[in-house]
């Protein structure tokens, strides 16, 4: 079974703070994802990369930047948190050209005081 | 250019009974199309997904969507609801794979909350 794991379930940051979220996927998979969810918006994709090194923007990357240094992780930053980054933070991987069903990590619960 | 509707945010079920979720899709190609349901406090999970195949897809746990070209739907059925099915569901539309783009970019629909009452 495909794992995607994310490194925190919950996380209480503060206002200004910088937040890392990591996200390690153990199937090789070329793409991951970050998303967040947001009551009555569904998911909204913030970043995606295709590959190591590589990554573009999705619908809402404003406040958000990402690395991926190694092919099974992609970390997500907040550079400077703000208390309308309160949300659920959610990994997701896919296998790339082959196959594009993607499969989701737990999730990250992240407050923002 | 590509969209979903679910058409309803929350339905209410008893055990035992039907449940349908209605999906509605827009798409300027015949796209994939996929459902996901998310438990609380988890991550999702693939219930099924078409992709251009048979146009009535099973999925896990009793689960089944039929896509229908001309209405542009992908509703997701079951006979008969079970109260492990209290979760919500997402519809997800993408171009279909191997096509344009290399990475297939969903568009999730806003979620239907499914509640299944004893």
């Amino acid at each position: 079974d495909v794992k995607v794991t994310q490194s925190s379930r919950y996380l209480v940051k503060r206002t200004g703070e910088k937040v890392f979220l990591e996200c390690v996927q153990d199937m090789d998979h070329e793409n991951m994802f970050w998303y967040r969810q947001d009551p009555g918006l569904g998911l909204r994709l913030i970043y995606f990369s295709y590959d190591v090194k590589m990554k573009e923007k999705g619908d809402i990357p404003e406040g958000y930047s990402v690395s991926r240094e190694k092919k099974e992780r992609f970390s997500l930053i907040l550079e400077s948190a703000s208390t309308n980054q309160t949300s659920m933070y959610l990994c997701a991987s896919s296998p790339g050209a082959s196959g594009w069903t993607q499969y989701f990590g737990p999730g990250t619960r992240l407050l923002v005081l | 250019a590509q969209s979903v509707t679910q058409l309803d945010s929350h339905v209410s079920v008893s055990e035992g009974t039907p449940v349908l979720l209605r999906c509605n899709y827009s798409s300027s190609y015949s796209p994939s199309l996929f459902w996901y349901v998310q438990h609380p406090n988890k991550g999702l999970q693939l219930l099924l997904k078409y992709t251009s195949a048979a146009t009535l897809v099973k999925g896990i746990n009793g689960f089944e969507a039929e896509f229908k070209k001309s209405e542009t739907s992908f509703h997701l059925t079951k006979p008969s609801a079970h109260m492990s099915d209290a979760a919500e569901y997402f519809c997800v539309v993408t171009p279909p794979e191997g096509t344009t783009d290399s990475w297939g970019k969903f568009q999730f629909g806003a979620g239907t909350q499914v509640v299944v009452t004893p």
